[in-house]
């Protein structure tokens, strides 16, 4: 059974640090791996999707590194602004099945 | 071009009453999910729908819950008898066909049972 670990739980930072999420999974037969934000009260926004062939993918400020042998995944958020505070969410979709496993995520906190 | 939408936002009910939920996907994706966020659980897969069959029906958790989808397109969750540990917020994805597409999320229906 996956099971998708996210660390640290929370985090709180000043304005203008880059900031490393972190995901792990426990079983690396993925299709891909996909990040979202969630904002208080809202959906889930996708921010990036990572194939399993593939090792990084970027948008604007994000990265998003897979390592699919080991299991692991990063988000790096370059030059936090007090606009990217709130939960961050990874989720795994693979082993056969077309479901995504979410970790538990980061919630994210820039102050000004 | 529009996203998934949802309906309701909200929806308050008593403990016992059936209650429906509805999805609305991306025009043209096949694929549709349902998932579960209810605190202390995180994220739960609930069922997925390729076109209007739904060959993963796994993360239901009870003969309570059961989701149909008509024209391939619009689905309904529906919940019956409901107790209080069904509250939770209810987001349905969709998305093309094929496991290399991303799902995109709607806004989600936030069930509370009194």
């Amino acid at each position: 059974k996956q099971e998708v670990t996210q660390i640290p739980a929370a985090l709180s930072v000043p304005e203008g640090e880059n900031l490393v999420l972190n995901c792990s999974f426990t079983d690396s037969a993925i299709y891909n791996l996909q990040w979202f934000r969630q904002d208080p009260g809202k959906g889930l926004t996708s921010l990036l999707l990572i194939q399993s062939s593939q090792r990084e993918q970027t948008s604007g400020r994000l990265n998003a590194s897979l390592d699919k042998s080991s299991g692991r995944s990063t988000l790096y958020i370059a030059a936090s602004q007090p606009g990217d505070s709130a939960t961050y969410l990874c989720a795994v979709r693979g082993g056969g099945s077309e479901k995504l496993v979410f970790g538990k995520g980061t919630k994210l906190t820039v102050n000004p | 071009g529009a996203g998934v939408s949802q309906s309701p936002s909200n929806k308050v009910t008593e403990k016992g009453k059936d209650v429906e939920l509805r999805c609305d996907p991306i025009s043209g994706h096949t694929a549709l999910y349902w998932y579960r966020q209810s605190l202390g659980q995180g994220l739960e897969f609930l069922i997925y729908f390729q076109g209007n069959s739904a060959p993963d029906k796994s993360g239901l958790p009870s003969d309570r819950f059961s989701a149909e989808r008509t024209g391939g397109s619009v689905s309904t969750l529906t919940i019956q008898r409901t107790q209080q540990e069904d509250s939770a917020v209810y987001l349905c994805a969709s998305s093309p066909s094929g496991a290399v597409y991303e799902q995109y999320f709607g806004p989600g229906t936030r069930l509370t049972v009194t």
